[in-house]
């Protein structure tokens, strides 16, 4: 059974950093393409960021950019998201997915 | 660029309609498209995956179809619990607008 289990997020301050870490099982995890989408209560979700599965290729949203970089480690069946410059607009609740299955997700909050 | 435009953004109907939602993908994506049903406070229900496939526990009112690079969520018969809002996604990128089903 799949299962993406999310961690890492917490509070941290505007400008600050945060790595986010997916945990994989359940499935071959270097054959397949992740990503990361984030979802604030009461909007839509929005899709953030995706890794091909040999990580030569990624992709980001545009308001992320320069400053979100996602990765992977397929030894320890691991996703990544690590986030600088953060901003009040990035507070969300961040999940890992693989095709059509998430994980529980986890809270970011920029505040100061 | 794998965006997907999503049309209506809202839908009014009344039990026992049968309601139709589309998406349009900028490009083919085969049938790499997910259907999510999300009330509030609550994290996005899969309904629908590989454009047709209904989700297991789902039920059967609801169905998938593609098109080219048009998919459509079709609810045969809605019921009381179906008022929500609806999303579509293309696997690892973009979502649709999102649909908000409310009662005429």
């Amino acid at each position: 059974e799949v299962d993406l289990v999310e961690s890492g997020g917490g509070l941290v301050q505007p400008g600050g950093s945060l790595r986010l870490s997916c945990a994989a099982s359940g499935f071959t995890f270097s054959r397949k393409w992740m990503s990361w989408v984030r979802q604030v209560p009461g909007e839509g979700p929005e899709w953030v960021a995706y890794i091909k599965p040999d990580g030569s290729e990624t992709s980001y949203v545009d308001s992320v950019k320069g400053r979100f970089t996602i990765s992977r480690d397929n030894a320890k069946k691991s996703l990544y998201l690590q986030m600088s410059s953060l901003r009040a607009e990035d507070t969300a609740l961040y999940y890992c997915l693989m095709d059509q299955y998430w994980g529980r997700g986890t809270l970011v909050t920029v505040s100061s | 660029d794998g965006q997907m435009t999503q049309s209506p953004s809202t839908l009014s109907a009344s039990v026992g309609d049968r309601v139709t939602i589309t998406c349009r993908a900028s490009r083919n994506i085969d049938n790499y498209l997910a259907w999510y049903q999300q009330k509030p406070g609550k994290a996005p229900k899969l309904l629908i995956y590989g454009a047709s496939t209904l989700q297991s526990g789902v039920p059967s009112r609801f169905s998938g179809s593609r098109s080219g690079t048009e998919f459509t969520l079709t609810i045969s018969s809605l019921q009381p619990d179906d008022f929500a809002t609806y999303y579509c996604q293309q696997y690892n990128s973009y979502f649709g607008g999102g649909t908000k089903v409310e009662l005429k």
